[in-house]
């Protein structure tokens, strides 16, 4: 999507290992999120940031950290990854009230 | 908390149809609301964002309309397309920060357009 990119697109990994998804902004956007998408369960929020080091937690936060060093990255890392953590994660962007928000094109993650 | 839902959850009809899908949210003290697209394997797309002051938006054969009194929005598709088929979300946003004040989304309705 334009102005937003996630890397890796695909990565499968093992238990037990840590794993760090990256989104990157041209916008220049405040507030950035990471979103989780499950069969059943919908979008459901991870963290978010307002801004350089500033983050705070959603709803299903437990088993992930983020950090935010530069206003264009929001990183989503999964300490010790586990097999309920494979789904699909989704970084998006605001525009503000009137903009509303933009997707990324997602990353396909895979514990086995 | 809010809570959104969408239905049908499942919705398979032929080309040429006009269509309607709903969407329901239970806190009506809402800022906006976003219809999205999500294609298999894809991110999301925005269609429509109604704000709490707006009745209705539309881009081209779709038309959203908002009650936000009754807590309801409806996504109306004009002259169905296979090219239509995708599953679509609906989200409400609380406030005009970010965060907490964000969205949340309804687990969306997957519609099927038959050739």
């Amino acid at each position: 999507d334009a102005g937003i990119t996630q890397s890796p697109r695909h990565k499968v990994t093992e238990t037990g290992t840590p794993v760090t998804l990256r989104c990157h902004q041209t916008e220049n956007h405040r507030y950035m999120y990471w979103y989780r998408q499950d069969p059943g369960h919908g979008l459901r929020l991870i963290h978010y940031s307002y801004g350089v080091k500033d983050t705070d937690k959603g709803e299903v936060s437990d088993g992930y950290s983020v950090s935010r060093s530069k206003t264009e990255d929001f990183l989503l890392t999964l300490e010790s990854a586990t097999s309920s953590q494979t789904s699909v994660y989704f970084c998006a962007i605001d525009s503000g009230g009137f903009g509303g928000y933009t997707f990324g094109s997602g990353t396909r993650l895979t514990v086995v | 908390k809010q809570e959104v839902t969408q239905i049908p959850a499942a919705l398979s009809v032929p080309e040429g149809e006009n269509l309607v899908l709903n969407c329901s949210f239970t806190d009506s003290a809402i800022y906006n609301l976003q219809w999205f697209r999500q294609d298999p394997g894809k991110g999301l797309t925005s269609l429509l964002l109604i704000q709490s002051s707006q009745r209705e938006q539309t881009s081209g054969r779709l038309n959203a309309s908002l009650d936000k009194s009754s807590g309801r929005s409806t996504l109306y598709i004009a002259a169905s397309q296979p090219g239509d088929s995708a599953t679509y979300l609906c989200a409400v946003r609380r406030g005009s920060g970010g965060g907490a004040d964000g969205l949340t989304f309804g687990k969306g309705t997957h519609l099927i357009i038959q050739p």
